[in-house]
C-alpha cells in the first residue's frame, strides 16, 4: 500500500470553479508535506512546503491545508484558469529516512473553458 | 539565475545497453537528486547527492548508480537496460543546507529514456 495516497485520480472542472484534490498519508514522523505541479512533459514545480505544526499555507490561488492528527492535507485551486491543467502531487518527507521524498500518484487536472 | 538543466532531452537505447544522463544544478546549489517517473509507478527517488557523497538511497538495484562532480553537476548511469527502465529520469537541485528537511526543490524538465 502507497504510503502517500491521492484522490481522486482525475477531475474535470469548468474554468472559474474552485476545486480541492486530497492527500493522505500514513508516513510519520515527517520533515514536511510538499504539494508539486507538474506540467505534461515538464519537471515538478513546488507550490507549498509545510511543517507538520503549520495548519494551512497560500500560493497564489493554490491554498493547502494539513492535519497532523488526521494525516490528511487538501490542496485547494480558487477560480481556475486553463493553465490550472497539470497533474498535482503531494508528497512528504520521511525523517526517519534521511528526508527522503516519498511521493502520491497525483491528481490530474483538467479545466475546460 | 539558470534553471536545472538535464542532457539529453530524449534517448533511445536497446536492452542490455548502458546510458549516462546529465543533471547541472542551480548555481550555488549543492545537492542534486535524481527521481524515476513511470505512468505505473509514478514518482519514485533514487538517490541524491550532496557534495559529490551519496547522502541518501532509494530502492533502486545497483545496476542504477551516479556520482556528483566538484562543481555540483552530476551524472546517473543505468547499466544493463531492461524494458522496464523506459521512464521519465528527473533531477532536481536544492541548497542542502537543511539536510533536505526543509530544502526547495526545483526539478529540471527531465530526460525521456526509452528501452527498446
Amino acid at each position: 500500500k502507497n504510503q502517500v495516497e491521492q484522490s481522486p485520480q482525475s477531475l474535470i472542472i469548468l474554468e472559474g470553479k474552485n476545486c480541492t484534490l486530497q492527500c493522505n498519508y500514513t508516513v510519520s514522523p515527517f520533515s514536511n508535506l510538499r504539494w508539486y505541479k507538474q506540467d505534461t512533459g515538464r519537471g515538478p514545480v513546488s507550490l507549498t512546503i509545510m511543517t507538520f505544526s503549520e495548519n494551512t499555507k497560500s500560493n497564489g490561488r493554490y491554498t493547502a491545508t494539513l492535519d497532523a492528527d488526521t494525516k490528511q492535507s487538501s490542496l485547494h485551486i480558487t477560480a481556475s484558469q486553463l493553465s490550472d491543467s497539470a497533474s498535482y502531487i503531494c508528497v512528504v518527507s520521511l525523517k526517519a529516512a534521511g528526508n527522503k521524498l516519498t511521493f502520491g500518484g497525483g491528481t490530474r487536472v483538467l479545466v475546460k473553458p | 539565475k539558470a534553471g536545472v538543466t538535464q542532457t539529453p532531452r530524449y534517448l533511445i537505447k536497446t536492452r542490455g545497453q548502458q546510458v549516462t544522463l546529465s543533471c547541472s544544478p542551480i548555481s550555488g546549489h549543492r545537492s542534486v537528486s535524481w527521481y524515476q517517473q513511470t505512468p505505473g509507478q509514478g514518482l519514485q527517488f533514487l538517490f541524491e547527492y550532496f557534495s559529490e557523497t551519496q547522502r541518501n538511497k532509494g530502492n533502486f538495484p545497483g545496476r542504477f548508480s551516479g556520482r556528483q562532480f566538484s562543481n555540483s553537476r552530476s551524472e546517473m548511469n543505468v547499466s544493463t537496460l531492461e524494458l522496464g527502465d523506459s521512464a521519465l529520469y528527473l533531477c532536481a537541485s536544492s541548497s542542502g543546507t537543511s539536510g533536505g528537511a526543509h530544502d526547495e526543490q526545483f526539478f529540471g524538465p527531465g530526460t525521456r529514456l526509452t528501452v527498446l
